[in-house]
């Protein structure tokens, strides 16, 4: 089916206030990642969900950030009192983990957030 | 903890061959993958090792060493499309499901 979309792909916001950024992954992949990316850096581990539990949350940077996940599908990070330094692209992946190559991780073409 | 580190930048001539090159240091390795990323794009996959040696898909090869912590990615017949940065990441059993990327080696390509 379709691979994974993100919304909305741009976001521009005031500094303090909340965003919802979304991500629908492919179809039937149990495993679902957030990355962040700053301009030409690499990619930053934010959470990773198996199901709709999230077992690894080591990468959240504070407690303004969070994320949920439903019926095994759409994830949504909220990141809450936005600061300057969050701006950068957010990176959602999706994989169906069954060990070795299949542990691909598909992303979807992110969410750049500029927070002014 | 874990540490990747790939070289920052590299330029190469439309034609050559390129090897970027990747060392990890992890206590669980349970594979290496490499993906391209192309400015302003998401990530997309190009190869996966978890046993050593050399994995070949058309213009791409890579390799992998698990005694040394090294892999390296090949790119013959370069094109300027290929342009792009590299992004070697590592998965580790200690830490789940969870990837760790390296800093990525952005790769440009010239006439």
């Amino acid at each position: 089916g379709a691979g994974v979309s993100q919304s909305p792909s741009n976001k521009v916001t005031e500094k303090g206030k909340d965003v919802e950024l979304r991500c629908d992954p492919i179809s039937g992949h149990t495993a679902l990642y957030w990355y962040r990316q700053s301009l030409g850096q690499g990619l930053e581990f934010l959470i990773y969900f198996q199901g709709n539990s999230a077992p690894d949350k080591s990468g959240l940077p504070s407690d303004r950030f969070s994320a949920e996940r439903t019926g095994g599908s759409v994830s949504t990070l909220t990141i809450q009192r936005t600061q300057q330094e969050d701006s950068a692209v957010y990176l959602c992946a999706s994989s169906f983990p069954e060990g070795g190559w299949t542990d691909t991780q598909y992303f979807g073409p992110g969410t750049r957030l500029t927070v002014l | 903890g874990q540490n990747i580190d790939q070289p920052t930048e590299m330029t190469a001539t439309e034609g050559a061959i390129v090897q970027i090159n990747c060392t990890y240091q992890t206590s669980g390795f349970n594979g290496l993958f490499w993906y391209q990323q192309h400015a302003g794009e998401a990530p997309t996959f190009l190869s996966y090792n978890v046993l050593d040696g050399l994995e070949e898909k058309g213009r791409f090869s890579s390799f992998l060493s698990r005694s040394k912590g090294y892999s390296y990615l090949l790119l013959k017949e370069l094109q300027m499309k290929d342009s792009a940065s590299y992004l070697c990441a590592v998965r580790d059993l200690n830490y789940g499901q969870n990837f760790v990327f390296g800093p990525g080696t952005r790769l440009s390509v010239l006439p």
